[in-house]
């Protein structure tokens, strides 16, 4: 069984520019959520895909926006990078929405923004 | 979500078994206490959750207080690999959150030698 995998590992952006991360699920697992962790910080929750539709968003702008393919990997967008996106990303898939099953984190895309 | 609280780090010994606590006095009845790790620079581990009464599985025991206000997870024979930032986390049902998990500050656990 293959886990949450994420690429790329790292990346270094400017100020104003766009990234896109990308995340493929673990096997079977239909839910996606992403979450921003600062240096120091817990992470902080996205938002989260679900049959390719957004199913809820944690407090982040609108210029963070994300996409799941058919076959439930996804992109996360973020427009007009701003030094304080630095930060690791993070993805979670797990089985299925509204269920207490634990979610399965990949290892992050570490982002720097100068 | 309720919120909780957590000691800010820990230290145990290896071989001896780690007790972290977990405050969440304001939990409501449909609330699930989960456990998650975060070893450096991984992704969060799930470790254990539950409802009221006490869990284990091959990594943990959750022993969770009648009123069910404070929790704490037993790793019962730490090792160094064990060392990690441990989030204690209380979740609820909900259609437009079901994926959402609230990590706080953690317990940073450091197993010494």
């Amino acid at each position: 069984e293959t886990g949450v995998t994420q690429s790329p590992t790292h990346l270094i952006k400017t100020r104003g520019q766009q990234v896109t991360l990308r995340c493929s699920s673990q096997s079977g697992h239909n839910t996606v959520s992403w979450y921003q962790q600062a240096l120091g910080q817990g992470p902080q929750f996205i938002f989260q895909y679900y049959r390719e539709e957004e199913n809820g968003r944690g407090n982040f702008p609108p210029r963070f926006s994300g996409l799941q393919f058919p076959n439930y990997s996804s992109e996360l967008n973020v427009n007009a990078l701003e030094l304080d996106d630095s930060a690791l990303y993070l993805c979670a898939s797990s089985p299925m929405e509204g269920s207490y099953n634990e979610q399965f984190f990949g290892p992050g895309t570490r982002l720097t923004v100068l | 979500d309720a919120k909780t609280t957590q000691p800010t780090s820990m230290d145990c010994a290896e071989g001896r078994a780690a007790n972290l606590p977990c405050n969440h006095s304001t939990i409501s009845g449909n609330e699930y206490v989960y456990w998650y790790r975060q070893i450096h620079s991984q992704g969060p581990q799930y470790i254990i959750h539950g409802l009221k009464n006490n869990e284990t599985n091959e990594m943990a025991s959750l022993i969770i207080t009648e009123d069910r206000k404070s929790s704490t997870l037993i790793l019962p024979h730490a090792t160094l690999r064990d060392t990690a930032v441990y989030y204690c986390i209380v979740r609820t049902r909900g259609s437009s959150n079901t994926g959402k998990l609230i990590f706080g500050q953690g317990t940073t656990l450091q197993v010494k030698p």
